[in-house]
């Protein structure tokens, strides 16, 4: 079961502009959420994390946003850079058990 | 700092054969996860060991299977292996597992013919 979704399969977006990378989930038992980014032949990086108890989690150029009412996570990267062209996940976890990843999101930021 | 490693980095079989992955935590790092990657499916969740125990598992059947050392170096096992099995599989680590952010390897690329 596909407890965490991202519906975007792809995402292209101009250099310099916002990249917006979303991601649903069903579970409300979730309590924690992580983004990571993958690049062609290597393991997946984690980039930033947010708390259920918090809604908005900012470090440099990314930015992740919890709305939990909506049950809906997103990523924002601003401004966009060729270098961040990469597959991004999202993940979820309940009680620090197993992490629940969707299926990525592949964004290519054009120069 | 080394990273997570895992071992081969490619790997082709046949259906029916059995085939052991190998995946090297960062040192320190109690915690190793394996999920195995396929296109459409994200990344799904094996299972994750903790000081040589296993402490969580997901939804494969037991042909999947793996350990852990007391050095914390993990191994896992698919036995019967069937076509649907090709997928990259990755070993990820961390210090506790739980919340913590996981390192992971670049992967076990395995094919079935």
């Amino acid at each position: 079961d596909q407890q965490v979704k991202q519906n975007s399969p792809s995402l292209s977006v101009q250099e310099g502009r916002i990249s917006i990378l979303n991601c649903d989930y069903t579970n409300s038992m979730f309590d924690y959420f992580l983004w990571y980014k993958k690049y062609p032949a290597e393991g997946p990086t984690f980039l930033i994390s947010i708390s259920s108890i918090k809604d908005k989690n900012e470090d440099g150029r990314f930015t992740v946003f919890l709305n939990k009412s909506a049950k809906h996570l997103s990523l924002h990267i601003v401004p966009s850079q060729p270098g961040d062209s990469a597959v991004y996940f999202c993940a979820a976890i309940i009680n620090n058990n197993d992490m629940r990843f969707g299926a990525g999101t592949r964004l290519t930021v054009k120069p | 700092k080394a990273g997570v490693t895992q071992t081969p980095r490619y790997l082709i079989k046949t259906r029916g054969q059995q085939v052991t992955l190998s995946c090297s935590p960062i040192s320190g790092h109690r915690s190793v996860s394996w999920y195995q990657q396929t296109p459409g499916q994200g990344l799904q969740f094996l299972f994750e060991y903790f000081s040589e125990t296993q402490r969580n598992k997901g939804n494969f059947p037991g042909r999947f299977s793996g350990r852990q050392f007391s050095n914390s170096r993990s191994e896992m096992n698919v036995s019967t292996l069937e076509l649907g099995d090709s997928a990259l599989y990755l070993c990820a680590s961390s210090r506790r597992g739980g919340n913590q952010p996981q390192h992971f390897g670049d992967g076990t690329r395995l094919s079935i013919l």
